[in-house]
């Protein structure tokens, strides 16, 4: 069975950093993209970031463009998400999740239950 | 940047009744849409993919259709457990957006 566990979710004040892990079991997390997608308060999913399978591709919204990085740890079977500049626009709950199929990334099949992330002074 | 509107925002129905949602691209997607359920305290779960294909243990009464710019997601007879939010997804082009969801309620 696929799981997905996020860690790192906070209360961090504005202009701060945060770094959420995912750790993934149940599937050979080496062969598939993953990608995190955040649900700020009363709003719609929002995709936010997407690594290939050995890491060397990386894609970005343009809303965390040049504030977020995104790697992961194949030997650990392990997801990060590096936050910086962190805004009041960041506040959401963040849901690791795997890709549906090995051979490409945006259809997301398993998720991961989500871990708050909440920018305030 | 690939727009994702969704209509309606809200639909109100009963249980037994038909609810068609629609899901238009600002520009063709192809079939590489996926259509997502959302209910409160609960993660996404992937209902459709490439646009008509049901994802693994989602009931016989949901069914995607559409190609290009214009898709539908139809639910052919809801369920308690069918109300929630509604989100269709494109992976044709990076960034991946999803659009604004439509949330379908009990009337």
């Amino acid at each position: 069975e696929v799981q997905l566990l996020e860690s790192g979710g906070a209360l961090v004040p504005p202009g701060g950093s945060l770094r959420l892990s995912c750790a993934a079991s149940g599937f050979t997390f080496s062969i598939y993209s993953m990608t995190w997608v955040r649900q700020a308060p009363g709003k719609g999913l929002e995709w936010v970031s997407t690594i290939a399978n050995g890491g060397g591709s990386t894609y970005f919204a343009d809303s965390v463009k040049g504030r977020f990085t995104i790697s992961r740890d194949n030997s650990k079977n392990t997801l990060y998400l590096q936050m910086n500049s962190l805004t009041a626009e960041d506040t959401a709950i963040y849901y690791c999740v795997k890709a549906k199929y090995a051979s490409s990334s945006g259809i997301f099949d398993s998720w991961g239950q989500g871990t708050l992330v909440t920018v305030s002074s | 940047e690939i727009v994702l509107t969704q209509s309606p925002a809200t639909l109100s129905l009963s249980p037994g009744e038909r609810a068609t949602l629609s899901c238009w691209a600002s520009q063709s997607v192809s079939s590489n849409l996926a259509w997502y359920q959302h209910k409160p305290g609960q993660v996404p779960r992937l209902l459709i993919y490439d646009a008509s294909n049901r994802a693994a243990g989602i009931p016989a009464r949901f069914s995607g259709s559409g190609s290009g710019t214009d898709f539908t997601l139809t639910i052919s007879s809801l369920e308690p457990e069918d109300f929630a939010v509604y989100y269709c997804q494109q992976r044709s082009k990076w960034p991946l957006t999803f659009g604004g969801g439509t949330k379908v309620e009990i009337k």
